[in-house]
C-alpha cells in the first residue's frame, strides 16, 4: 500500500488564487512530514518540514494526525510557485530514510 | 559550494549493457543516498551509506545493481546488465549524520535504456 499519497497529479490555479496540495500518509505512529519542491531545471529541495512550524515562500502545512494529512497551503498563488511538489515522510524507526509521494505539478496561470 | 555533483547528467544505452553513475556529496556530509525516480513518481530510496558502510540497501535489486563508497566520500552506482525497466532518473543526496538532518539532492542522471 502507498505510504504517502498525493491524490492530484496536476493542480492548475490562477495567480492570486488560494492553493492547497493534498498529502495523506498511512503511518499510525509519529512520523516527520516534509514538503520538497522541484522548480523547472532545478534540483529537488526542501521547502518545509512540519516540526519547524514555519512559513516558507508563503506556504504553510499543518500536520493533522486525526486525518493523517499534511496538506500544503498558500493563500495567494504566484506564477513562480509553478513547480513539482513532493510530500515525504520519515518514520521514527527508519533512521533518516524518506518515503516520497508521487508528486503534484502545480501550474499557476497568469 | 557546488552542492551534490552527479555525472553523467544523461545516459543512453542499449539493454544488456552496463552503466555507472557517479556522485560527489557536499563536503562534510557523512550520509549519502541513492534514489531512483521513475517517470511520474516520487523518488524511491535504493541505498543509504553512513561513511563507507551501506546501512540500508533493502530496496537495491542486488542481482544487477551494485554500489560502493570506498573512502566514505564519492560513490558509484552500477547496473549490469541494464534492462528496459531501469530507465529512470537516478538521484544522489547527502546529509550530515543524524535523524533530523536535511537531505540535499543532486541534479540527477537521466538514464534511457533502449
Amino acid at each position: 500500500a502507498q505510504r504517502v499519497t498525493q491524490p492530484e497529479k496536476l493542480l492548475s490555479v490562477f495567480k492570486g488564487a488560494p492553493v492547497e496540495l493534498k498529502c495523506n500518509y498511512s503511518y499510525s505512529g509519529s512520523p516527520e512530514l516534509f514538503w520538497y519542491v522541484q522548480y523547472s531545471r532545478q534540483r529537488l529541495q526542501l521547502l518545509l518540514r512540519h516540526i519547524s512550524r514555519e512559513s516558507i515562500k508563503g506556504f504553510t502545512a499543518d500536520l493533522n494526525k486525526g486525518e493523517t494529512s499534511f496538506h500544503l497551503k498558500k493563500p495567494f498563488a504566484q506564477e513562480e510557485d509553478s513547480a513539482m511538489y513532493y510530500c515525504a515522510e520519515r518514520r521514527e524507526n527508519a533512521g533518516n530514510m524518506l518515503t516520497f509521494g508521487g508528486g503534484t505539478r502545480l501550474m499557476v496561470k497568469p | 559550494e557546488a552542492g551534490v555533483v552527479q555525472s553523467p547528467r544523461y545516459k543512453i544505452i542499449e539493454k544488456k549493457q552496463p552503466v555507472a553513475f557517479w556522485c560527489n556529496p557536499i563536503s562534510g556530509h557523512n550520509t549519502l543516498y541513492w534514489y531512483r525516480q521513475n517517470l511520474g513518481q516520487g523518488p524511491e530510496l535504493l541505498i543509504r551509506y553512513e561513511n563507507e558502510e551501506a546501512v540500508d540497501d533493502s530496496q537495491l535489486p542486488k542481482d544487477r545493481f551494485s554500489a560502493e563508497r570506498l573512502k566514505g566520500v564519492d560513490s558509484t552506482l552500477k547496473i549490469q546488465p541494464a534492462e528496459l525497466g531501469d530507465s529512470a532518473v537516478y538521484l544522489c543526496a547527502s546529509s550530515f549524520s543524524g535523524r533530523g538532518e536535511t537531505q540535499y539532492f543532486g541534479p540527477g542522471t537521466r538514464l534511457l535504456v533502449l
